[in-house]
């Protein structure tokens, strides 16, 4: 199986930030990875598919880049409402697996 | 507006088959474009993907509950299905389905979830 890490695993930041977590393969993908939001209680939510590529209704200030092993989701300008765990997907090979998360709290 | 909306029991008893269907409405099962699947997430943890089906019936399983793991399609029901049997405590999640991308792997499409606990 692909293994999936994300760091940092939670971290804490102000309205207006730009916070960036970053996602590592145990492999190459290429470009085959997606980052959810997920709230409690609620199913997660797709922000980027396919490493780069803004899912529809999703705010711009949400970007994701890379290739390969190593691809990063950044949130340009903090806001209240992304207060979350966010999680990186590969979608490479059968297992699909997901990275351990990344809780963002709001300061 | 696509919807999936899962279903079954909330409470399995220890060594017995967890049975959950997932309804598909507003789009069609047969949509040879995607993937359905089901994903699952113990409480306070992250998310475990466990398999998809195609509309033709291909299965594509989590090898580690392969043993385990039966994914059905009814296409004429639009709806799938997830069994997992000989469940114990570690299988007490909150179950999602999806839909998944056939080209990139995405799920854009999930169910609100649903907690299964295994108790006697």
């Amino acid at each position: 199986d692909i293994q999936m890490t994300q760091s940092p695993s939670s971290l804490s930041a102000s309205v207006g930030d730009r916070v960036t977590i970053t996602c590592r393969a145990s492999q190459s993908i290429t470009n085959f990875l997606n980052w959810y939001q997920q709230k409690p209680g609620k199913a997660p939510k797709l922000l980027i598919y396919a490493a780069s590529n803004l899912q529809g209704g999703v705010p711009s200030r949400f970007s994701g880049s890379g290739s390969g092993t190593d691809f990063s989701l950044t949130i340009s300008s903090l806001q209240p409402e992304d207060s979350a765990s966010y999680y990186c997907q590969q979608s490479s090979s059968t297992p699909s697996t997901f990275g351990q998360g990344t809780k963002l709290e709001i300061k | 507006q696509l919807q999936l909306q899962e279903s079954g029991p909330g409470l399995v008893k220890p060594s017995e088959t967890l049975s959950l269907t997932c309804t598909v409405s507003g789009g069609s099962i047969s949509s040879s474009s995607n993937y359905w699947g089901w994903v699952r997430q113990p409480p306070g943890k992250g998310l475990e993907w466990i398999g998809s089906i195609y509309y033709s019936g291909s299965t594509y399983y989590n090898p580690s509950l392969k043993s385990r793991v039966t994914i059905s399609v009814d296409t004429s029901n639009n709806q799938f299905s997830l069994k997992l049997s000989s469940v114990s405590a570690s299988d007490t999640a909150v179950y999602y389905c999806a839909r998944r991308d056939k080209t990139y792997g995405y799920s854009a499409y999930w169910g609100q979830g649903t907690l299964v606990t295994v108790s006697s």
